[in-house]
């Protein structure tokens, strides 16, 4: 049965970089790995999204070894308003399953 | 211009009635999702369309029932609400369902509380 697991909170303070990991050990070969932010009373936002190797934007990066069976979000110099919930969601190219973590609580301290 | 809308934004009512939430998307996207958020923040999804075409129908109770009149709308219509329907309900479209490299685009959700 596919999974995707992720760390129910964590804590950081700001200027600090912050690394959520997410383990998907089903991930199929034409699996992607998309990223999101929640912020309270708001829908999730795409964050970033990737395939293979490191990928990276103007908010954040995504780093995934080889073997894909885990991605890391990678949140470079935080501030108090990236506190938010961060899903992590593999989508089964097989069968369009939505595979989503049950998210991580990211609170970011002054 | 707001991407994915949903109405009404807040629903109280009581357990038994029936209800409907609606949803638009002005992206021109192929696929609509609706998806169910409890408590803890778990989302649930809970049915797919794509061109107006259901492809993904979880473990839902039949209660639910979505409806697409066209691609740029999704409409989820529940029967008999039970207070364990009490949750967040969002509406989220991308543009292709079969390409998992295309990011979905979420409204900011319907707090459904039953009494």
């Amino acid at each position: 049965l596919a999974k995707t697991t992720q760390p129910i909170s964590m804590d950081s303070y700001e200027g600090q970089e912050v690394n959520i990991t997410c383990s998907h050990n089903n991930i199929a070969t034409n699996d992607y790995i998309t990223w999101y932010q929640q912020f309270p009373s708001q829908g999730p936002r795409f964050i970033i999204q990737g395939y293979k190797t490191k990928v990276t934007n103007e908010v954040a990066s995504l780093f995934i070894p080889a073997d894909r069976k885990s991605s890391t979000l990678s949140l470079p110099r935080v501030s108090l308003s990236d506190t938010a919930v961060y899903y992590c969601l593999v989508i089964m190219d097989s069968n369009y399953q939505l595979i989503w973590g049950a998210g991580t609580k990211l609170i970011i301290k002054p | 211009d707001t991407a994915v809308s949903q109405t009404p934004k807040y629903l109280v009512t009581q357990m038994g009635n029936d209800k409907s939430i609606k949803c638009e998307q002005n992206l021109g996207h192929d696929t609509m999702y609706w998806y169910k958020q409890d408590s803890k923040k778990f989302l649930k999804i809970m049915f797919s369309y794509n061109n107006k075409e259901l492809i993904i129908n979880e473990t839902v109770p039949n209660r639910f029932s979505p409806k697409s009149p066209d691609k740029a709308h999704l409409n989820l219509h529940i029967n008999s609400l039970e207070l364990g329907d009490s949750a967040v309900y969002f509406c989220a479209s991308s543009q292709d369902l079969g390409a998992g490299n295309q990011p979905q685009h979420f409204g900011d959700g319907t707090r459904l509380s039953i009494l």
